[in-house]
């Protein structure tokens, strides 16, 4: 298994404001990945992180909204850009290994 | 379509009973299939995976797969009120870029 750390762990911030979401996995891993979890909702992929390369989007997210960073085989990050209360929700870092996914503790990201 | 479908419930088992969760998938080349444990607040628990078809068993989980069917499933024996939860099932596969797909997740109760 992997321990992922994810920071910070809720954040309350203003619309037109962008956030950076951090994750740091203790071990290497191929594959990174980030959710998004509405209230009640299961969990969406927003994209893959790819190591020193552009991320990988899933249908209806895009990279001036979401850019993605991934320098290194354990480290991403993830930011929410112009945020609106839309964008509330708990954002999750993903890492794989032998293909079973484990999280980090979250974000929660509230928009006002 | 949806890729991963679980019915939401609800799902409501007295204290001691078996909980029953059902899956269903859509894409065939799916190669690995898990079962998450998600509480209110907190991010997903891995707790059972399974690859090959039939039935795997981990203290009180048993997950059984048949792919030709297409078809997932969770069983919880001596349901304890701590096993309250939302159990989201999820797919991956290595074609699709070794992404973990999800399921609504099923709400489980179980009354003391």
């Amino acid at each position: 298994s992997a321990v992922i750390s994810q920071k910070p762990s809720r954040d309350i911030c203003q619309r037109g404001t962008s956030l950076t979401i951090q994750c740091q996995v203790d071990s290497q891993v191929t594959m990174m990945f980030w959710y998004r979890q509405q209230p009640g909702q299961s969990l969406t992929l927003i994209a893959t992180a790819n190591q020193g390369s552009e991320a990988t989007y899933e249908s209806g997210f895009v990279i001036d909204k979401f850019p993605i960073s991934r320098p290194n085989l354990t480290f991403s990050t993830l930011t929410v850009s112009n945020m609106s209360p839309e964008d509330s929700s708990i954002y999750l870092c993903s890492a794989t290994a032998n293909t079973e996914a484990f999280f980090g503790q979250g974000t929660r990201l509230t928009v006002v | 379509q949806k890729e991963v479908e679980q019915n939401s419930g609800p799902l409501s088992v007295p204290e001691g009973a078996i909980a029953s969760l059902n899956c269903t998938y859509s894409d065939r080349v799916s190669q690995s299939f898990f079962w998450y444990r998600q509480y209110s607040g907190k991010s997903p628990e891995l707790i059972m995976s399974i690859y090959s078809n039939g039935d795997k068993e981990d203290g009180r989980f048993t997950a059984q797969l048949n792919k030709a069917s297409q078809y997932v499933s969770l069983l919880i024996r001596d349901s304890q009120p701590s096993d309250s939860a939302t159990y989201l099932c999820a797919v991956n596969n290595s074609t699709g870029g070794f992404k973990t797909i999800f399921g609504a997740g099923t709400r489980l109760f179980v009354k003391a």
